[in-house]
């Protein structure tokens, strides 16, 4: 059983659809990480939430909009995504900025 | 940003045989983390090990961070050894401090 746990595990939507993925720590840890993993590339990282304020967005698109309403909790809310923006999301929490990262089952997406 | 190259890409044993995988970092660390990614896609933690050497059973790290390098050793392997194995440093410093890079990978298969 994972500390991280994110839901859902599958999506499928469509480019004019508006949905959320959600991530709950379970570990006390104050820092929290969005990555995003696409087929034939590495894993890259999107957002970075230390103490609940947005340390780093690694020029990720407008369609892509985090939220982090305490350090249990990150959202990454979805709309108007393009085909090319199926992957496999991945959460993961750290007790610390720069800590050993600890990662959730990931949110497999679907853009049709 | 910090660089983070994994060797060989590809790896197949018979159940039984001892491997090694290789990774290369182009820069100083204060994170180095090993992970195996299950079919599922969750990434499980195998060792945080920015330095020095770690035994966890079957497997052992060794970061020598001198030499910008680190080595995953698994013995014995067994069919559940197969999938990805991800290696992911980040910087001590600069701009790219607490990022974590991932490797492309080694995608281990283990015949029985």
């Amino acid at each position: 059983e994972t500390g991280v746990t994110q839901t859902p595990r599958h999506l499928v939507m469509g480019m004019t659809n508006k949905k959320s993925l959600k991530c709950e720590q379970h570990l006390g840890h104050n820092a929290m990480y969005w990555y995003k993993q696409s087929a034939k590339k590495p894993l890259e990282l999107m957002f970075v939430y230390n103490f609940k304020e947005q340390t780093e967005n690694n020029s990720v698109p407008s369609r892509f909009s985090p939220e982090c309403p305490n350090s249990s909790h990150l959202f990454l809310h979805l709309h108007t995504l393009q085909p090319e923006d199926s992957a496999l999301y991945l959460c993961a929490s750290s007790s610390r900025y720069a800590g050993e990262l600890f990662f959730g089952e990931g949110s497999r997406l679907t853009v049709l | 940003g910090i660089q983070v190259e994994q060797s060989p890409p590809d790896l197949i044993l018979q159940e039984g045989a001892n491997s090694t995988l290789r990774c290369n970092f182009s820069d100083s660390v204060n994170n180095l983390q090993w992970f195996h990614q299950n079919p599922w896609g969750q990434l499980i933690n195998l060792f945080y090990i920015p330095s020095g050497t770690k035994q966890n059973g079957r497997l052992s790290a060794t970061t020598v961070a001198t030499e910008r390098y680190s080595l995953l050793y698994i013995s014995s392997s067994q069919t559940t050894d197969s999938g990805v194995y991800f290696c992911a440093a980040a910087n001590a410093g600069g701009t790219s401090y607490g990022k974590l890079t991932f490797g492309q990978g080694t995608i281990l298969t283990v015949h029985p």
